[in-house]
C-alpha cells in the first residue's frame, strides 16, 4: 500500500459548486498536513497547513483532517474558473521528509 | 519580495553533458530541497540540505549532485550519468523545525523544465 493515495482525476465541476478533494494515508505517525495548488508550468503554492486532527478555514478553503480514519480533505466553496489547477496533498512526521500525493487535476467549468 | 528563484526556466541538455540548475532564496530559510516531478509520478526528492556545507541524498540521488556553500543558494547538477533527465525540477525551502517548534511547510520555486536535445 502506498503511503499517500490521491485520485488523479480529472475532476470537473460547474462554477459555484463546492469541491471536495481527498487523500488517504497509511502512516499513523503523520502529524502535519498540507495542501498545495499547482498551476500548469508553475511550482506548487502552499494553500493550507494543519497540525493533527480537526478543521482549518481560510477564505473559501477548508482543510479537514481525520487521523482516526487516516483521511484528509480540502473543500473549496464557491468554486471559480481560476481554481482550475492540480491540487497536491502532502504530509510528514516532525522534521521528517514530506510525502506528497500525486495530485488531483481540477477543472472548474464556467 | 521574498521568494525562491529558479533559473533557467527551460534548459536543454546534450548527450554526455552536465548541466546545472540554479536555486536562490531570500527567505532566510535554513533548509533547501530539490525535487523531480514527472507526469503521473508526483514529486520525488533528489537531495536536501538542512544547513550550509551539509546535504543528504533523497530517494533518487543517482546521477545528480549538489552543493550548499551559501545559505541562500542550492544548485543542482544533472550529470551525464542521469540517463533519463527529462523532467520538471522544483526547488523548495523551509524554516528548519526545532525541538520546541512544529515542523514547517516547504515553499517552492517555479521550476526548471529540462529536456534532452
Amino acid at each position: 500500500q502506498k503511503e499517500v493515495e490521491q485520485d488523479p482525476g480529472p475532476l470537473s465541476v460547474p462554477e459555484g459548486a463546492i469541491v471536495s478533494l481527498n487523500c488517504t494515508y497509511s502512516n499513523s505517525a503523520f502529524q502535519y498536513f498540507m495542501w498545495y495548488r499547482q498551476y500548469s508550468r508553475k511550482g506548487p503554492e502552499l494553500l493550507m497547513y494543519t497540525y493533527s486532527s480537526g478543521n482549518k478555514e481560510d477564505g473559501r478553503f477548508t482543510a479537514q483532517v481525520d487521523k482516526s480514519s487516516k483521511y484528509i480533505s480540502l473543500f473549496i466553496r464557491d468554486s471559480q474558473p481560476s481554481d482550475s489547477a492540480t491540487y497536491l496533498c502532502a504530509m510528514n512526521e516532525r522534521d521528517d521528509k514530506i510525502i506528497f500525493g500525486k495530485g488531483t487535476r481540477l477543472h472548474i467549468l464556467p | 519580495d521574498g521568494g525562491i528563484t529558479q533559473s533557467p526556466k527551460y534548459l536543454f541538455r546534450k548527450e554526455g553533458q552536465n548541466v546545472t540548475l540554479s536555486c536562490e532564496q531570500n527567505l532566510n530559510h535554513d533548509a533547501m530541497y530539490w525535487y523531480r516531478q514527472d507526469p503521473g509520478q508526483g514529486l520525488r526528492l533528489i537531495y536536501y540540505s538542512h544547513i550550509v556545507n551539509d546535504f543528504q541524498k533523497g530517494d533518487i540521488a543517482e546521477g545528480y549532485s549538489v552543493s550548499r556553500e551559501k545559505k541562500e543558494s542550492f544548485p543542482l547538477t544533472v550529470t551525464s550519468a542521469q540517463k533519463n533527465p527529462t523532467a520538471f525540477y522544483l526547488c523548495a525551502s523551509s524554516i528548519r523545525g526545532l525541538v520546541s517548534n512544529p515542523s514547517q511547510p516547504q515553499h517552492f520555486g517555479d521550476g526548471t523544465r529540462l529536456s534532452i536535445l
